[in-house]
């Protein structure tokens, strides 16, 4: 099916570990983008891509790592967990930049990660 | 100067009432202002969005209203219905900007409950 899917949608982890979450869009959007969401913070942004092989900082970027070899997909990569990371992972796609383009975001389903 | 402020944190309102989310940026090259609407345990979807040169916009019952010189913007629901019930986002963007004040910036999100 046509969308975006990220994977797995809950996960428990430890501190120290890494961990990876994985990220999948069939529209061939240009921007992908990660988010955290926690309660009183909202929506902060991770990381974003305008296209493969370009990444970019968001609001929130400290220990964590991005990649983006294939359009399609945006692995968020977490690579020493701390239990300040626990929060749910929000996968967001959008169309690209062009004039007029009000960039759109188009949301997975989250992904739910524990840090103990 | 990035920042969307964004209340109430939370609201509950009886079936029937107006619930009046209220948003404040400080961005004046911003340009697009969409509001998000989540339901628990999904993504953020687009719900209604504003650009500047209109004052108000609706869309069945979710009506936008736009001060351009206040620098607000706020989301009325008419009639209001328990399936209402979800966190409202808004935001705000540059449209068609490539950097990152194309990205959109959210307010931190207003939890709606609306009663039977």
């Amino acid at each position: 099916d046509a969308g975006i899917t990220q994977s797995p949608r809950y996960k428990i982890t430890e501190t120290g570990r890494q961990v990876t979450l994985m990220c999948h869009q069939t529209w061939s959007h240009s921007y992908m983008f990660w988010y955290r969401q926690d309660l009183g913070h909202g929506l902060r942004l991770i990381y974003y891509s305008a296209a493969a092989d370009i990444t970019d900082k968001g609001e929130v970027p400290d220990g964590y790592v991005v990649s983006r070899s294939k359009t399609e997909n945006f692995p968020l990569t977490l690579e020493s967990a701390t239990r300040s990371q626990t929060s749910v992972y929000f996968c967001a796609s959008s169309e690209g930049r062009a004039q007029g383009d009000t960039g759109e975001l188009f949301f997975g389903e989250g992904s739910r990660l524990t840090v103990l | 100067q990035q920042q969307v402020k964004q209340s109430p944190q939370s609201l509950i309102v009886q079936k029937g009432g107006i619930p009046i989310i209220n948003c404040a940026y400080e961005n004046t090259a911003f340009d697009y202002f969409p509001w998000y609407q989540q339901f628990p345990g999904k993504g953020p979807a687009l719900l209604i969005a504003i650009r500047p040169d209109v004052s108000e916009k609706k869309e069945g019952r979710f009506t936008i209203s736009f001060n351009k010189s206040a620098k607000q913007f706020s989301l009325h629901i008419m009639d209001s219905q328990p399936g209402d019930s979800a966190t409202y986002f808004c935001a705000a963007s540059k449209v068609g900007y490539g950097g990152s004040q194309g990205n959109l910036i959210f307010g931190k999100g207003t939890k709606l409950s609306v009663k039977p």
